[in-house]
């Protein structure tokens, strides 16, 4: 099981609206819509922020959002905040009980 | 409401053994798959095995960590278990348990604490 591939880093301005892809293969992130995000600052365990490809859990903002086409899946942040500036992560069913997660990505803040 | 507290932290020397354990609170154990997921320092995350703790042993491994991992559970405890053998300055991170939010569904809506292991001579 190969990670999944994220961009190292994104950046953007309070206020404007970022996107993270997460791409995979027809073998996890295009064969199933089980896929996760997760925000997670330094030092704390992660958060899940959409799962499903397109659900939030209760408490998250609805400036988060998910999305998927084919073998990449997407989170966008809208409406950047200064705390949005923290470490993301995807994660994807990969068949056989088996999960992969993404590379990470560290968004900026700026 | 719900949690998962780890043991401590553990220093081991390569070649040696590591148990580490979590213990869930706040809701039927059983009713819940477990997962476990590592993260070396300054990487990513990585995830190691999942257990349905009505099975009492795992139901998937990643193929990097089969012949050396062992995971369990134990409803009578509420507790998950795992045991990583052979350990090399690589398996230095922090090792998380987490929990299935929905059977099937591989997404975790909890998550323990962290249990930092160190391997060094």
């Amino acid at each position: 099981q190969s990670a999944l591939t994220q961009p190292r880093s994104v950046s953007g301005s309070p206020g404007q609206s970022v996107t993270i892809s997460c791409t995979g293969t027809s073998s996890d992130v295009g064969a199933y819509n089980y896929v996760s995000w997760y925000q997670q600052h330094p030092g704390k365990a992660p958060k899940l922020l959409i799962y499903d490809v397109t659900k939030r859990p209760s408490g998250v903002p609805d400036r988060f959002s998910g999305s998927k086409s084919g073998n990449t899946a997407s989170l966008t942040i809208s409406g950047l905040q200064a705390e949005d500036e923290t470490d993301y992560y995807c994660s994807s069913y990969a068949g056989s009980h088996t999960v992969v997660f993404g590379g990470g990505t560290t968004l900026t803040v700026l | 409401q719900v949690h998962l507290v780890q043991s401590g932290a553990e220093v081991k020397k390569p070649g040696a053994s590591v148990k580490l354990s979590c213990e869930a609170t706040g809701y039927s154990f059983s009713g819940y798959y477990m997962h476990w997921v590592r993260q070396a320092p300054g990487q990513g995350l990585e995830w190691m095995a999942m257990i349905n703790p009505n099975f009492g042993v795992a139901t998937g491994y990643s193929q990097k960590f089969r012949d050396r991992l062992t995971v369990t559970a134990d409803t009578s405890t509420s507790s998950l278990h795992m045991e990583l053998r052979s350990l090399t300055s690589e398996d230095t991170a922090v090792y998380y348990c987490a929990r299935e939010g929905r059977d099937g569904t591989y997404l975790f809506d909890f998550w323990g604490q962290g249990t930092l292991v160190t391997v060094s001579s």
